[in-house]
């Protein structure tokens, strides 16, 4: 089945620089990788996706790219800011709804004032 | 969009005791749900897939007969844990899908559960 990698584990950076979490996915049949948000006691919020067809998405401060040959996708956030801090996941499903995301381990994002 | 009430958000339960989740999608129906475990500081993992009408699908080393999933109608799924221990205590989250509408991965506000 897909097995989804996550790195860092935890990433800490000044306020007003930029943080980049990556993936990567086993399953060439993958084809949909969305960003999930998670704070403390919460469920996970999405905050972006991408899919197959597509090579790089963005949206304000949140950007996404996505390598297919390479089998692997990125989350970069700009201008972080101290309400960025959370826990963020990668997902990868092979098709958007009916199977289930199988999710990275998380990144703990610590944006420091 | 679409919403998922999840209820409650947190309960604590005795020993032996079950415990009932449930997840209502509002504004869609839902065809597909899937409930997910999180352990602290780990990743969600999925427990089972169930379809409105069938029976669910448990993944590996999940016990069906612990874990009760019902998703008798479109609009509601439950997870009820039965004979609750301390180890059954994590955060436990849905996700409903409406493959009809295209809606995808709407997840739920996630229930903590402890059992003391």
């Amino acid at each position: 089945g897909e097995n989804v990698e996550q790195h860092p584990s935890t990433l800490s950076v000044q306020e007003g620089d930029s943080a980049v979490i990556k993936c990567t996915y086993s399953d060439s049949a993958s084809n949909y990788f969305p960003w999930y948000k998670q704070e403390l006691g919460k469920g996970p919020q999405l905050i972006i996706d991408i899919r197959s067809n597509v090579g790089e998405k963005k949206d304000q401060r949140i950007a996404v790219t996505l390598n297919k040959t390479a089998k692997h996708f990125s989350l970069h956030i700009t201008e972080t800011q101290p309400e960025d801090s959370a826990v963020y996941f990668c997902a990868a499903s092979k098709n958007s709804g009916n199977t289930p995301l199988v999710f990275g381990k998380g990144t703990r994002l610590s944006v420091i004032a | 969009g679409a919403v998922v009430s999840q209820h409650p958000s947190r309960v604590i339960c005795k020993s032996g005791t079950s415990v009932k989740i449930e997840c209502r999608s509002l504004d869609f129906q839902a065809t597909t749900m899937f409930w997910y475990r999180q352990f602290p500081k780990q990743s969600l993992m999925l427990m089972a897939t169930s379809n409105e009408g069938s029976k669910a699908t448990y993944e590996q080393g999940v016990e069906k007969d612990k874990f009760l999933i019902n998703h008798a109608s479109l609009t509601l799924s439950t997870l009820t844990v039965t004979s609750a221990h301390p180890e059954d205590s994590s955060f436990y989250i849905c996700s409903a899908t409406d493959l009809r509408t295209g809606y995808g991965y709407t997840f739920g506000s996630g229930t903590r559960l402890t059992v003391v």
